[in-house]
């Protein structure tokens, strides 16, 4: 069986300022994790994957997320806060053999002051 | 490359009608996947499909819930005799054929259908 939790369902930043958005992972088998993000009334878009090769992975928009299997975390990050990030992130977990179908965490919606 | 599409975007029914959502998969992409999103909730699986086949249907409700992917058309999930609790955003996303296992696992999705039963 797999899980995530996202710690913290609102995280505000001001513009400029760092994001971090917490996400830990429970799986039986090496995970494939996945961040997604989703701004109002519209689906998901991939920002970045991990996928057993590097550690530390780079997204679009300037994310990056580190792969801690030892703190079993996934963590998104991105220096600097811009006002088009106000969003809901999503991590996502899957890798369980056989089945394809993601996992998603509860999500964090992400505000962004000016 | 055309994106995930579904259709509709929004569909309103009374209590007790037929709900039918529709995806079309990126184009290579043989795997369809459904989710449920309902409100301040994050996403659920429902089912996964390969043409023809329902390869994981481990998150469709048992009843009234069906879906298909047919060798020709979209993938459609169909929710017979909706009631309000059917009430959410349904999301498609699609996977490319099994190249590399990374690769593979990579879901693209649609804007989703909004349901709204009244």
């Amino acid at each position: 069986a797999q899980s995530v939790t996202q710690l913290g369902s609102h995280v505000s930043v001001s513009e400029g300022a760092l994001v971090l958005l917490r996400c830990n992972y429970s799986s039986s088998v090496p995970p494939y994790l996945f961040w997604y993000v989703q701004y109002p009334n519209q689906g998901l878009q991939l920002l970045l994957k991990y996928t057993s090769a590097a550690t530390l992975v780079k997204g679009i928009n300037g994310f990056e997320a580190e792969f801690k299997k030892s703190e079993t975390s996934f963590h998104l990050t991105k220096p600097s806060a811009h006002m088009s990030d106000a969003a809901e992130y999503f991590c996502a977990v899957t890798g369980d053999t056989g089945r394809r179908a993601l996992t998603f965490g509860s999500g964090t919606r992400l505000q962004v002051q000016p | 490359n055309a994106g995930v599409m579904q259709n509709p975007r929004h569909l309103v029914r009374r209590r007790g009608q037929e709900a039918r959502l529709r995806c079309s998969p990126m184009k290579g992409h043989s795997h369809v996947y459904w989710y449920r999103q309902l409100p301040e909730e994050g996403l659920k699986f429902m089912v996964y499909l390969q043409k023809e086949n329902i390869i994981d249907e481990s998150g469709m409700p048992k009843e009234r819930f069906s879906a298909e992917f047919p060798k020709e058309g979209p993938s459609i999930l169909r929710i017979q005799q909706v009631v309000r609790g059917d009430s959410a955003a349904y999301f498609c996303a699609s996977s490319p054929p099994e190249y590399g296992t990374g690769v593979a696992y990579e879901q693209y999705f649609g804007p989703g259908t909004r349901l709204t039963v009244t």
